[in-house]
């Protein structure tokens, strides 16, 4: 059964701070990787997408890294800001036509001024 | 566009009453799925549809029940509710699946007492 696990699940930095959050999956065998944002009391929003034959994605200051053979993504956020303040989550589809996305519990980034 | 909306946003029922959660899109998806979130935990996948008239489970199905008659609206109906339905519930929705990211919407924050 694919498990995602997140470490840790709480991070508090400064502001301008360049910083990295993990996300591990027991199974390789996966169809693509997800990083969602979710702020207090709203819905989760996508941040980037990768499928499993890609090894990373950028969108801005983040940077999304992919090691199927380790079962391990990195989000990366650089120069971080307050407004970057959030929960973000990690999730996997797994392969074999699956349409479920498993989640992992969360790291909880607060970025000081 | 609006997005993904669900209705109500909050809502407090007593044991064994029922309701139904509403969920649209105007995004002309194919695909809607239906998550829950309990405090501290991952998203978990109640039920998923892939175009109007077709619906599969999730991992967490029982006590929950759904339809999809039309591309735009997929609602989720809770038959005699019990307190462990208490939870945050998301809709979703994306155009090509797996393929895709998924779109969530705001949330229903349900109580069973």
């Amino acid at each position: 059964k694919q498990e995602v696990t997140q470490i840790p699940a709480a991070l508090s930095v400064p502001e301008g701070e360049n910083l990295v959050l993990n996300c591990s999956f027991t199974d390789s065998a996966i169809y693509n990787l997800q990083w969602f944002r979710q702020d207090p009391g709203k819905g989760l929003t996508s941040l980037l997408l990768i499928q499993s034959s890609q090894r990373e994605q950028t969108s801005g200051r983040l940077n999304a890294s992919l090691d199927k053979s380790s079962g391990r993504s990195t989000l990366y956020i650089a120069a971080s800001q307050p407004g970057d303040s959030a929960t973000y989550l990690c999730a996997v589809i797994p392969q074999g036509g699956s349409e479920k996305l498993v989640f992992g519990k969360g790291t909880k980034l607060t970025v000081n001024p | 566009n609006a997005g993904v909306t669900q209705t109500p946003k909050f809502r407090i029922l007593k044991i064994g009453q029922s309701m139904t959660l509403q969920c649209a899109q105007d995004m002309n998806h194919n695909y809607m799925y239906w998550y829950r979130q309990d405090p501290g935990m991952g998203l978990k996948l109640i039920y998923y549809s892939v175009g109007a008239g077709i619906t599969d489970k999730g991992e967490v199905p029982n006590g929950y029940n759904v339809s999809r008659s039309t591309t735009e609206d997929f609602p989720l109906r809770l038959e005699l509710a019990a307190p462990s339905q208490t939870s945050v519930y998301f809709c979703a929705s994306s155009y090509r699946g797996r393929e895709d990211t998924q779109y969530f919407g705001p949330g229903t924050r349900l109580t069973v007492l």
